[in-house]
């Protein structure tokens, strides 16, 4: 199993640009996340996926959206990217068997270093 | 709301020393505890967790960590640590039934030799 795959690994973009960030799963993980990490500040969750076709805001979403139309993909989408986005973004996935969830591992990325100018 | 508080952004150590990494978390329900590892240039890992049972659980590379509920506490711990330890640690924690984990700040830990 290849895991969590996430591309490009690296990107700049301009400000007003928009992208796409890739992340795959091949584990066949319910779960799927979206997270942005900046120095010392930790990760900040973006959005979730509890499967395909439903996702849900975490703590900081303002402009970002995603999409769950299969169970393997978890697309994130920049529309017009800003300085403050400038970040490195991690993808992870995770099984929960739902009412009894919430301790199962999260499986991380590589992550994609993102540089908006 | 929870929050978690990772109370050192760097700890420095000798190598074959022990060192400890602290971690304090705020929530008015139970929770699952958790501490990854993220080596330089890669994703994170998990170190190990606590869900419920005994309250120190270890993982496989010789580190520790205790769940004091009085405290609200989940400190990572090792004996002697190497130059391989040598990474950024970050503890988290989750509410029961739910999506979302919730990260520190993340601690620095240097091996030096």
């Amino acid at each position: 199993n290849a895991g969590v795959t996430q591309t490009p690994k690296f990107r700049i973009l301009k400000i007003g640009q928009s992208m796409t960030l890739q992340c795959t799963q091949d584990m066949n993980h319910n779960y799927m996340y979206w997270y942005r990490q900046d120095p010392g500040m930790g990760l900040k969750l973006i959005y979730y996926s509890v499967g395909a076709g439903i996702t849900d805001k975490g703590e900081v979403p303002n402009g970002y959206n995603v999409s769950r139309s299969t169970t393997e993909d978890f697309p994130l989408r920049l529309e017009l990217a800003a300085p403050s986005q400038t970040s490195v973004y991690f993808c992870a996935s995770s099984y929960s068997r739902g009412s009894s969830g919430g301790g199962e591992t999260q499986y991380f990325g590589p992550g994609t270093r993102l540089l908006v100018l | 709301a929870q929050s978690v508080t990772q109370l050192d952004s760097q700890v420095p150590v000798f190598e074959e020393a022990p060192v400890e990494l602290r971690c304090n978390y705020s929530s008015s329900v139970s929770v699952y505890l958790f501490w990854y590892v993220q080596y330089p240039n890669q994703g994170l890992q998990l170190l190990l967790k606590y869900l419920s049972g005994s309250t120190l659980v270890e993982s496989i590379n010789g580190f520790e960590a205790e769940f004091n509920k009085s405290q609200t506490s989940f400190h990572l711990r090792k004996p002697s640590v190497h130059i391989s330890d040598t990474a950024e640690y970050f503890c988290a924690v989750r509410r029961r039934n739910t999506g979302k984990l919730i990260f520190g700040q993340g601690t620095t830990l240097q091996v030096k030799p």
